[in-house]
């Protein structure tokens, strides 16, 4: 059974730097085809793909945030982390992490999800 | 960047009833394509990946169809579990996310 779930900080303030955890368990992100990545939510909005890392330590990052982001893996804990520097109220959000293993060449969809974890920026 | 536009917004329908989704691309993505439904709450659930592919669980009363910029979800004899929103998302490039249609109880 794949699970994931994602923890962090649910109140950071502005221009501070967001850290986010996703401990998963039921698959590993050491083989070959499977990536994890990160989504956002803001409240009543749509969604927003973020990071994603594959199993060949391979990344991507939404262009349109690509200088705020850092996404790394620790197959030994099963944890992706996420960072976001510079938080703005613009970023409060629900922040999802999630698994996949379908994929173009350039970009992937996801199978499995975490609950999300809500963070809200503000002073 | 790669827009996605889904149409309508809001859906209003009866249990029974038959529902059409589309989605369209601001450029071609081939078939990659994917329709997720989400309940307030929780995350998303995906349904179709590909354009046209079944997840697995998923009711064979949701199917997709369409490549390059237009797309469709199709939901067949609508149930009460599938009053929920939709989202699109293209993964041709990176994976952007169309704005997401509501289907309410008519």
């Amino acid at each position: 059974q794949i699970t994931l779930k994602e923890s962090g900080p649910t109140l950071v303030k502005p221009t501070q730097t967001l850290t986010l955890a996703c401990t998963f368990s039921g698959f590993s992100l050491t083989s070959y085809g499977v990536a994890v990545g990160w989504i956002r939510q803001p409240p009543g909005k749509a969604l927003e793909w973020l990071a994603l890392i594959y199993w060949d330590d391979d990344k991507r990052y939404s262009p349109s945030l690509k200088t705020r982001l850092t996404i790394t893996k620790d197959t030994s804990t099963n944890q992706v982390v996420l960072t976001m520097t510079n938080m703005d109220p613009v970023d409060t959000a629900t922040y999802y992490c999630a698994q996949t293993s379908k994929h173009s060449v350039y970009g992937t969809c996801f199978d499995y999800w975490g609950q999300g974890t809500l963070v809200t920026v503000s002073s | 960047d790669i827009q996605m536009t889904q149409s309508p917004s809001t859906l209003s329908a009866s249990v029974g009833d038959r529902v059409t989704i589309t989605c369209r691309a601001s450029q071609s993505i081939s078939r990659w394509l994917a329709w997720y439904q989400q309940k307030p709450g929780r995350a998303p659930k995906l349904l179709i990946y590909e354009a046209s592919s079944l997840e697995s669980g998923v009711p064979s009363r949701f199917s997709g169809s369409g490549s390059g910029t237009e797309f469709t979800l199709t939901i067949t004899s609508l149930q009460p579990d599938d009053f929920a929103i939709y989202f699109c998302q293209q993964y041709n490039t990176y994976g952007t996310f169309g704005q997401g249609t509501k289907v309410e109880i008519k």
